[in-house]
């Protein structure tokens, strides 16, 4: 099976820089994905990564180590729109390669 | 491209009833997932098809809970009797493959059994 922790609540500021931590425990590994889910809306994705270090898409970037189940997803300059629920998720290497979701990080962006 | 289609957005039924829920997923997409999501919590799989064949069934409470996706494409699921705590709401997503790829998902129906 698979654990997936992340912190339930962030709040940041407008125009600053928020990191969300998500730390996993899988009996394997086979990538972990970031997505955003507005309230009352579907998840959109964000990122993947499989390979360990980091993937940077304009104001978001996510990091990855495999050694430590650990990721992280860095947003820069924060607008109000970025408020929202952070999903971690990560794909075992079972023959089923089921993908986990973690409880979701709920961000507030504050003026 | 059109996206992910779910309907109905909204259901609400008595507990007992039979409710069925409808996915039409991105053309071309081979993978096709159902999920549940309870408020405050990420999404749970329920099943997973590669086209038509059911290959990840495992969180599905057999029970009452069924779904198909005949031809490969559009997918059912249908809960029957519903009971109080199947209320949640029910993600369609899928994607061109599983391994590698990201899932799209729809906007969900919100079920309130009452």
């Amino acid at each position: 099976g698979q654990n997936i922790d992340q912190p339930t609540e962030m709040t940041a500021t407008e125009g600053a820089i928020v990191q969300i931590n998500c730390t996993y425990q899988t009996s394997g590994f086979n990538g972990l994905f970031w997505y955003q889910q507005h309230a009352g809306e579907a998840p959109t994705f964000l990122s993947y990564n499989v390979l360990d270090g980091l993937e940077e898409k304009g104001r978001f970037s996510s990091f990855l180590s495999r050694s430590k189940g650990y990721s992280y997803l860095l947003l820069k300059e924060l607008q109000m729109k970025d408020s929202a629920s952070y999903l971690c998720a990560v794909r075992d290497a079972g023959s089923a390669r089921q993908l986990t979701f973690g409880s979701g990080t709920q961000l507030t962006v504050l003026p | 491209e059109a996206g992910v289609v779910q309907s109905p957005r909204y259901k609400i039924i008595e507990k007992k009833q039979p409710v069925a829920f409808w996915c039409n997923p991105i053309s071309g997409h081979n993978t096709l997932y159902w999920y549940l999501q309870n408020l405050g919590q990420g999404p749970e799989l329920l099943i997973r098809y590669e086209n038509e064949e059911a290959v990840d069934d495992s969180q599905l409470p057999k029970d009452r809970f069924s779904a198909e996706r005949l031809k490969g494409v559009d997918s059912t699921l249908k809960i029957q009797p519903a009971e109080l705590g199947d209320s949640a709401v029910y993600l369609c997503a899928s994607s061109r493959g599983h391994a590698n790829t990201e899932a799209f998902f729809g906007q969900g129906t919100r079920l309130t059994v009452v």
